[in-house]
């Protein structure tokens, strides 16, 4: 495709439901990096992928968040047992490159999650 | 730990109005820095960045950013502002110290009055 695709572009879910949000990141896109933007504030880090490794998690609020990108290519984020206070809207972006800060990133549409 | 501040959080303008944005960050080592856009409806997009070199940068639709490093600033600055500039506007900052990810500022909602 011509750019980052995430689905669902919406998502409601009850407290304590598993959620998964995907992303289709542009092809041939070595690095992919998911955010988490509150209402009012900028996006933050949740964690970084180098094709199919997870180099960095440290954004990864709690235990309850997990992301995998197994192929190197569509990565998912899954929260378990979700809290209201995982209602946000979750960013995914896509670089060619990988350290190479050189080459822009490019964001999806974002998932807006809200959590009952 | 590194941060990035933009203290104007909303900012209404007339058109033709000049626009300056702050951006302070905190960062010890070597920085890079970017101005991201959201308009109404879209993708965050890149404004323009700063690695090193000039620290006057331009970028996309006439916006420019000065990099004063003893200010630990990166303002954004637009000498007349359209209509079509209303959107959202984030700083963000990169950081290669024991990581490799962007840190961003909590936005800057202008609005601009046709």
């Amino acid at each position: 495709g011509a750019g980052v695709s995430q689905s669902p572009r919406y998502k409601v879910a009850k407290r304590g439901q598993d959620v998964a949000l995907r992303c289709d990141p542009i092809s041939g896109h070595v690095s992919l990096f998911w955010y988490q933007q509150a209402l009012g504030q900028g996006p933050e880090f949740l964690t970084y992928f180098q094709n199919e490794a997870q180099l960095d998690k440290s954004g990864l609020p709690s235990d309850r968040f997990f992301a995998e990108r197994p192929e190197g290519s569509v990565s998912t984020l899954k929260i378990q047992r979700t809290q209201q206070e995982d209602s946000a809207v979750y960013l995914c972006a896509s670089s060619l490159a990988a350290g190479d800060i050189s080459y822009e990133q490019y964001f999806g549409p974002g998932t807006r999650l809200t959590v009952t | 730990a590194q941060s990035v501040s933009q203290h104007n959080h909303h900012v209404i303008l007339s058109e033709a109005a000049s626009l300056e944005l702050g951006c302070n960050y905190s960062y010890g080592g070597t920085v890079n820095l970017f101005w991201y856009v959201q308009y109404p409806g879209q993708h965050l997009q890149l404004l323009l960045k700063y690695f090193s070199g000039d620290p006057l940068v331009k970028g996309i639709k006439g916006f420019e950013a000065e990099f004063i490093k003893s200010k630990f600033s990166f303002n954004l600055r637009k000498p007349s502002v359209q209509w079509s500039d209303t959107a959202e506007y984030f700083c963000a900052a990169f950081t290669t110290s024991g990581t490799y990810k962007y840190i961003f500022g909590t936005g800057t909602r202008l609005k601009v009055l046709a």
